[in-house]
């Protein structure tokens, strides 16, 4: 079964430095998707970036971007520059093949201080 | 990407009574999903909508509580019945085009209930 666990309930970090969001997941296929999604306080889900399993690459986003260590099974999310706007819960997701339902984990809530 | 609308965007109903939360979707897609978020919680699954099939519901959601319907490829519905306050959540609604692994899920602007 697919597992994500996310080990920061919450963290501030001061405006313009940049964050790292850690997310750990567990699974026993090899092909799955890693997603991670901005949820700020009026509730809507916005989607952020992607990584999949054989991408050979780090996904980047404009300021957002992904270190995937696929050995160490994380996920990392890094927010460059970090603005007030980032302050938000974050959430990492994973689908793996065959399974066509994403898993959540338990999200960050970051706070970005001026 | 898909737009996704929802409604509606929040409301306050009374024990005992059903609300029904509409989903549209600007595109057509296969897959359709309704998700809960308690308070300060992470989302869950309630069930997954297909076209022209019956919901999948996952464990601990009983069709009786939350029936869904999904007439077409766009549009949904989820109705919360018989409520309780313990069904104070955000509800939201979900799209992907395919369900592979590549594929992004969509989320509507959710529908925040408050049950008294």
């Amino acid at each position: 079964a697919q597992k994500i666990t996310q080990t920061q309930p919450g963290m501030f970090v001061q405006e313009k430095e940049a964050v790292t969001l850690d997310c750990t997941y567990d699974t026993s296929d090899p092909s799955y998707g890693l997603f991670w999604y901005k949820q700020p306080s009026s509730g809507e889900m916005i989607f952020l970036i992607y990584q999949g399993s054989y991408d050979q690459q780090n996904a980047t986003e404009g300021r957002y971007s992904l270190n995937f260590q696929k050995a160490r099974k994380s996920a990392n999310l890094v927010i460059s520059a970090s603005q007030l706007g980032d302050s938000a819960m974050y959430f990492c997701a994973m689908r793996d093949f065959g399974n066509e339902k994403l898993t959540f984990g338990t999200g960050t809530r970051l706070t970005i201080i001026p | 990407s898909a737009v996704i609308s929802q409604k509606p965007s929040r409301d306050i109903c009374q024990r005992g009574t059903s609300l029904t939360i509409q989903c549209q979707v600007d595109s057509q897609v296969t897959m359709m999903f309704w998700y809960r978020q308690q308070p300060g919680q992470s989302l869950t699954l309630i069930a997954t909508a297909n076209q022209g099939s019956e919901a999948t519901y996952e464990s601990g959601f009983v069709i009786d509580k939350f029936p869904i319907s999904r007439p077409n490829l766009t549009f949904s519905t989820l109705t919360v019945s018989n409520m309780s306050p313990e069904d104070s959540s955000i509800y939201l609604c979900s799209v992907a085009r395919s369900g592979g692994i590549t594929d992004t899920q969509y989320f509507g602007p959710g529908t925040r209930l408050t049950v008294l």
